[in-house]
């Protein structure tokens, strides 16, 4: 099974409201990263928390981390039609030296 | 600066080919990473290089192969395609050597098996 796995697997808001997507993992991590995807595009870096922090903000942009429960959290504010995206987290997990991503988030961000 | 690029776009294959996809990385990343994409499975690591030498390998058949230039340019070949081989194939550069750091991606190349 996944490392992370996302919850939900699909969202949709509208225009102006919170996004918040979960993130949940099975082993320890050194760093756990958020990236969103534009339909079959590449993908786009947007924060990287570190095993050590607990939260971090970039813009919009808020994510939490809970290394006892294994799980981190994103939050877009104020989302914008832009926003539309699969989001995916992926887990930096310790001894292996590489990404593990989940199956991602596929938020629709309504006008 | 530019950011990575993958050539090409789009590739057509059929059954039994062999194929090669080109990536160029962010000038002055050394580091390059190659993962697959496909609904069932998600994203899979493929490898990383770095310096020209193969650094990790996720759990791909040797069928799937690369190498990196002294210029950090890389290639990953897969060989005796098949269906399943057909996805969206990504590749991603970071400054430092490690695919658990940042990394930044490229626009991908589809490949159709057929």
């Amino acid at each position: 099974s996944q490392q992370g796995e996302e919850d939900p697997q699909a969202l949709s808001i509208q225009e102006g409201e919170n996004a918040t997507m979960n993130c949940s993992y099975k082993t320890s991590i050194n760093n756990l990263q958020w990236y969103r995807q534009n339909s079959g595009r590449g993908l786009v870096h947007l924060i990287l928390i570190r095993s050590n922090e607990r939260e971090k903000h970039s813009g919009r942009l808020r994510v939490t981390l809970d290394t006892s429960k294994k799980s981190s959290s994103l939050l877009i504010t104020a989302s914008r039609a832009a926003d539309t995206a699969s989001y995916f987290c992926a887990t930096a997990v310790q001894g292996a030296q590489k990404l593990v991503f989940g199956q991602g988030t596929r938020l629709t961000i309504n006008p | 600066k530019a950011g990575v690029t993958q050539t090409p776009r789009y590739l057509i294959k059929t059954r039994g080919q062999q194929v090669t996809l080109s990536c160029s990385p962010i000038s002055g990343h050394r580091s390059v990473s190659w993962y697959q994409q496909t609904p069932g499975q998600g994203l899979q690591f493929l490898f990383e290089y770095f310096s020209e030498t193969q650094r990790n390998k996720g759990n791909f058949p040797g069928r799937f192969s690369g190498r990196q230039f002294s210029n950090s340019r890389s290639e990953m070949n897969v060989s005796t395609l098949e269906l399943g081989d057909s996805a969206l194939y990504l590749c991603a550069s970071s400054l430092v050597e490690g695919a658990y750091n940042e990394q930044f991606f490229g626009p991908g190349t589809r490949l159709t098996v057929l």
